[in-house]
């Protein structure tokens, strides 16, 4: 099992331009996650879908939108990047999205806007 | 005030050293409590889990959770030069919330 994967590694963007960053898990998980990691701020919750179907907004959802295509999949889209969305972007995986469910997270996406 | 505050370090020990990192938290409706480990470059990964209140232990590692004084910790013993990353408290009560994360160096 790859467990949670994501793409791309690494993107560098302008001001202005728009990406979408992409997730996928093989765990038959239903919840799914994206964060931000910034230095000294920890992982804050984007956005994230507790079950196939349905998203909802977490502690920073401005300037993002999701989309849960399938059980597997979650994507991450910026419209108009911004250099303060310069972060590495985490998505995340667990069964159910309560009872502190163990969140299995991907490799990063490293993302620079300019 | 942040929901979870977690020193962030840097935090360097010399091999074989006890090792003792620590989180407060203000919300007493957190039940949850974990500790995930993310190497250099790496996502977190889930390290310890607990419960309410009480020690944990699984090998070299014991989560401890005092919920009277809002406060958990993480002991390493014989700390080796793998165990160098950066430690992320977090708590969950409806969502999870992470701490600042704490870097920690083994120097051999």
């Amino acid at each position: 099992n790859a467990g949670v994967t994501q793409t791309p590694k690494f993107q560098v963007l302008k001001t202005g331009q728009s990406m979408t960053l992409q997730c996928a898990q093989d765990m038959n998980h239903n919840s799914m996650y994206w964060y931000r990691q910034d230095p000294g701020m920890g992982l804050r919750l984007i956005y994230y879908s507790a079950s196939e179907g349905t998203t909802d907004k977490g502690e920073v959802p401005n300037g993002y939108n999701v989309s849960r295509l399938n059980k597997r999949e979650f994507s991450l889209r910026l419209e108009s990047a911004a250099p303060s969305q310069t972060s590495v972007y985490f998505c995340a995986s667990s069964e159910g999205a309560f009872k502190g469910n163990e969140q299995f997270f991907g490799p990063g996406t490293r993302l620079t806007v300019l | 005030q942040k929901e979870v505050e977690q020193d962030p370090g840097p935090l360097s020990v010399p091999e074989g050293a006890i090792v003792s990192l620590n989180c407060t938290y203000s919300n007493s409706a957190f039940q949850y409590f974990m500790w995930y480990r993310q190497y250099s470059r790496k996502g977190p990964e889930l390290l310890m889990y607990t419960y309410s209140s009480g020690n944990k232990e699984d090998g070299r590692f014991t989560a401890q959770v005092d919920k009277s004084s809002k406060y958990i910790s993480l002991f390493i013993r014989d700390s080796q030069p793998s165990d160098s990353a950066t430690y992320l408290c977090a708590m969950w009560a409806q969502k999870l919330v992470f701490g600042q994360g704490t870097r920690l160096t083994i120097n051999p």
